[in-house]
């Protein structure tokens, strides 16, 4: 079974642009959930969709935004970057249901200039 | 305000030794645990969990024991190799909400 797939791998934004990270679910889950990891903030939880909707956010600016498809994938956008924004954002997915078990997908390097 | 809380960030153990992490978190509400590990440039691996109605599981090499009245839990690789050198996570949820609350990780290194 293929695990949680993210593009791209990598990416190189200058302040003010804006960012679409993408990622694709195991097959068969329908929670996706996005997180920021930093060196200073270390794992931090963005947002959480299923059904096509969102379910929680964390405590992140507006500018931190996501959607999520019929076929479960999701978006996340980022709009005027900001160099704090520079980050490993990580993409997570798991079945609906009493266990919480999230698999993550090996992230987008997100750089900004 | 930290609710996940991985007071040693390294901790080195010989192969074939026993490796003890530990994790502590202060929101009572928190009913599921997990552990991950994490090399460097990927996403983290799911390794173990545990509910809040047990206090042990175990899954091969990998124990979690949980201390609810301690607010503690902790993972033990049994035997130590030098493969499970990586940064390892704690984190946990509260009830049906997905979001995972991670400690800030404690580096293992394995020497052989």
């Amino acid at each position: 079974k293929a695990g949680v797939t993210q593009t791209p791998r990598y990416l190189i934004k200058t302040r003010g642009q804006q960012v679409t990270l993408s990622c694709s679910p195991i097959s068969g889950h329908r929670s996706v959930s996005w997180y920021q990891q930093t060196p200073g903030q270390g794992l931090q939880f963005l947002f959480e969709y299923f059904s096509e909707t969102q379910r929680n956010k964390g405590n992140f600016p507006g500018r931190f935004s996501g959607r999520q498809f019929s076929n479960s994938r999701s978006e996340m956008n980022v709009s005027t970057l900001e160099l704090g924004d520079s980050a490993l954002y990580l993409c997570a997915s798991s079945r609906w249901g009493a266990k919480n078990e999230q698999y993550f997908g090996p992230g987008t390097r997100l750089t900004v200039t | 305000d930290q609710q996940v809380k991985q007071n040693s960030p390294s901790l080195s153990v010989q192969e074939g030794r026993i490796s003890i992490l530990n994790c502590d978190y202060t929101n009572s509400m928190f009913d599921y645990f997990l552990w991950y590990k994490k090399y460097p440039a990927e996403g983290p691996t799911f390794l173990i969990s545990i509910s809040s109605i047990k206090d042990k599981n175990e899954d091969g090499r990998f124990t979690v024991f949980l201390n609810k009245s301690a607010k503690h839990l902790s993972l033990h690789i049994v035997p130590s190799q030098p493969g499970d050198s990586a940064v390892y996570f704690c984190a946990a949820s509260t009830g049906s909400a997905r979001q995972l609350t991670f400690g800030s990780g404690t580096q293992l290194t394995v020497l052989p």
